[in-house]
């Protein structure tokens, strides 16, 4: 089956940017969506298709990915950021084809 | 309010059951496909579960398979995760989630389920 990984966390100072990397097999032929989930709370879209911002995602967020790596960048982060980031794909090769990524924690110093 | 909210969720017994619900509101529940996705107690997302828009066509993960039962009733605006034979791995939030074709849209935040003696 399709493995998705991702780093465990990752901290930023406020008004940096964060990179986040979702690596998998030939993930440049897929399509790649983001969720950011805040403690005790519902995951929400931020990115899908590789690179489009839902309704109300900021314009800070914006995904890229090449080759065996998709990358969700924060720019500018703010502390309302600190959170939990999920790639997913729907791959097409399983029978089961959502697959998740075991998340990113991203800490505001 | 476009929204997902679950409920039913608690405390069973290995080898237990329990039926949890997802109430939809704000939008056209019966033009979606739905999902159960689950997340284990400080762990990531797993897909469990779809539902097709009228309920006529479902899939599990190998994991749920034989012991979880995915239904909705379209009058009532609300999905179902029937969980049979409940082990302790199960234990975890279950997340019903709107599909957008092979993505979720919208997630409600969850209804807490352990399995525990």
């Amino acid at each position: 089956s399709y493995v998705l990984t991702q780093p465990p966390s990752v901290s930023v100072a406020p008004g940096k940017t964060a990179i986040l990397t979702c690596g998998g097999y030939n993930i440049a032929t897929q399509s790649v969506h983001w969720y950011q989930q805040k403690p005790g709370q519902a995951p929400v879209l931020v990115i899908y298709y590789d690179n489009e911002r839902p309704s109300g995602s900021p314009e800070r967020f914006s995904g890229s990915k090449s080759g065996n790596t998709a990358t969700l960048t924060i720019s500018r982060v703010e502390a309302g950021d600190e959170a939990d980031y999920f790639c997913q794909v729907w791959d097409t090769s399983s029978e089961h084809p959502f697959v998740f990524g075991s998340g990113t924690k991203v800490t505001v110093l | 309010e476009v929204q997902l909210v679950e409920s039913g969720g608690g405390l069973v017994q290995p080898g237990g059951s329990l039926t949890i619900s997802c109430a939809a509101s704000g939008f056209t529940f019966n033009s979606h496909w739905m999902h159960w996705v689950r997340q284990a107690p400080g762990k990531g997302l797993v897909w469990v579960a779809h539902s097709n828009s009228d309920g006529s066509s479902t899939s599990y993960a190998d994991s749920v398979k034989g012991r979880f039962s995915i239904s909705r009733d379209n009058a009532k605006n609300t999905l179902y995760l029937q969980m049979n034979s409940l082990r302790v791995d199960d234990t975890a939030v279950y997340h019903c989630a709107r599909d957008q074709i092979q993505l979720f849209d919208l997630w409600g935040q969850g209804t807490l389920v352990t399995v525990s003696s």
